[in-house]
């Protein structure tokens, strides 16, 4: 079946601009996550959506950073007054929760954003 | 709090020898283990996790992982490395009695297996 998938792929913008990032979770899975990549350091996380509950948006690093999911599908990662800080990959994932929420995360090839 | 340490950068290794991918954790209730592996321009593919039951969990290409309680480590382990093994490897933990979904992930292990 179809996997997680991002677009773009590769996202070139100038510094104070707004940039939106797409994914397309897995058919069926109800929980969505968006990570965030620098070179040399691990996944961020940013934010979570799990059905119809209330976003878990604690890694979001500032107010210029939203997210939203509509009708429990596609979400849209959306940045404002883009900063060269913000430049990295950006990586989304989706996974099927039920009962203990041990289920593993399967994650799209990701959209690489360079803010010059 | 929630943590991961991969306390080693990079891991070197011949072909054909044993390869281990070191990973530490804090949580603070029952933890939930994973690795996963990124090959260049490539998202996270899930290796393996360990939830609950025996210690030794196996998962994808030919990779096992020992979780240890009492260490409070998950080490990632293959007996015979292969050249298409190199990859950047992360490991992640959430805690089982939370309902946040999220992982946390550590900075990543680059293994490189050299022919």
């Amino acid at each position: 079946g179809a996997g997680v998938s991002q677009s773009p792929s590769n996202k070139v913008t100038e510094k104070g601009k707004d940039v939106e990032l797409r994914c397309d979770p897995i058919s069926g899975h109800t929980a969505l996550y968006w990570y965030r990549q620098s070179l040399g350091q691990g996944l961020e996380f940013l934010i979570y959506f799990q059905g119809n509950s209330a976003p878990d948006k604690s890694g979001l690093p500032s107010d210029r950073f939203s997210a939203e999911r509509t009708g429990g599908s596609v979400s849209t990662l959306t940045i404002q007054r883009t900063q060269q800080e913000d430049s990295a990959v950006y990586l989304c994932a989706s996974s099927r929760i039920r009962g203990s929420g041990s289920n593993e995360q399967y994650f799209g090839p990701g959209t690489r954003l360079t803010v010059t | 709090a929630q943590s991961v340490a991969q306390p080693e950068d990079q891991v070197n290794v011949a072909e054909g020898n044993p390869l281990t991918v070191k990973c530490t954790y804090s949580v603070s209730g029952n933890p939930y283990l994973f690795w996963y592996v990124q090959y260049p321009n490539r998202g996270l593919q899930f290796l393996l996790k360990y939830i609950t039951g025996d210690n030794l969990v196996k998962g994808s290409y030919g990779f096992e992982a020992e979780f240890n309680k009492s260490q409070t480590s998950f080490h990632l382990k293959k007996p015979s490395a292969l050249v298409s093994d190199s990859a950047l490897y992360f490991c992640a933990v959430r805690d089982g009695g939370s309902t946040l979904g999220r992982l946390y992930f550590g900075r990543g292990t680059q293994l490189t297996v050299w022919p």
